[in-house]
């Protein structure tokens, strides 16, 4: 089982519609979880931290489900800046950050 | 917004020879790391440096690589001995402490011939 999983994408999505991007994690004792989105050729840019309670920042929302090792993202009212590969990032102690395959998002007008 | 910064934005190089990739992290962050991502795959964990020391690495993190933070700002990531394979973008990251958010540099990406 690999250790971060997210849906294959691409996901195509008029704007303004609203896109859920799913992921599961291995290992059980993975400590903190983020979202990050990545530009093509682009470094990583941090786009939120995932916390047990979820969390809502403008029209980003993550959720995670620890005991089915679950984490989500949804974004409303998708932009067309929206479009990006969205990573899931799991910390399981220190440093160490695993990422996730990426899921593209393709936001059209 | 404070932000790391790496150079050079790419690097050319011939297979066997030597490379230093250089890094500055945001100044008081205190945990340091590198990643690379292969074209078309996922970003992988090379090494993570705290305190002056490597604090884990990972199995692509062999004997012809090493890291070294040799003033208070720059860190470095020397390949000894480059490889056809090593071709990928070379991530530099920084955080205040080990299990916060980390903050990625633009990247190096370094072409072996």
């Amino acid at each position: 089982r690999k250790e971060v999983e997210q849906d294959p994408g691409p996901f195509n999505v008029p704007e303004g519609a609203t896109v859920a991007f799913n992921c599961t994690y291995s290992n059980s004792a993975s400590q903190s979880f983020f979202w990050y989105r990545q530009d093509c050729r682009k470094e990583p840019k941090l786009l939120m931290s995932v916390y047990s309670s979820g969390n809502e920042d403008g029209r980003f929302t993550a959720q995670l489900n620890r005991a089915s090792q679950y984490i989500s993202l949804l974004i409303r009212d998708s932009k067309l800046s929206d479009s990006a590969t969205y990573l899931c990032v799991v910390n399981n102690q220190g440093g160490k950050l695993i990422f996730g395959q990426g899921t593209e998002l393709s936001v059209k007008p | 917004e404070p932000e790391v910064t790496q150079t050079p934005s790419h690097q050319v190089t011939q297979m066997g020879q030597e490379v230093i990739l250089r890094c500055v992290p945001i100044s008081n962050h205190l945990y340091f790391y590198w990643y690379r991502q292969i074209l078309g795959q996922k970003v992988e964990f090379l090494v993570s440096f705290y305190n002056n020391e490597i604090s884990e690495k990972s199995e692509i993190f062999d004997d012809q690589f090493s890291v070294e933070r040799p003033d208070g700002s720059n860190f470095t990531l020397k390949i000894r001995s480059t490889k056809l394979e090593d071709s990928a973008m070379y991530f530099c990251a920084s955080s205040e402490r080990g299990a916060l958010e980390q903050f990625f540099g633009p990247g190096t990406r370094l072409t072996v011939l």
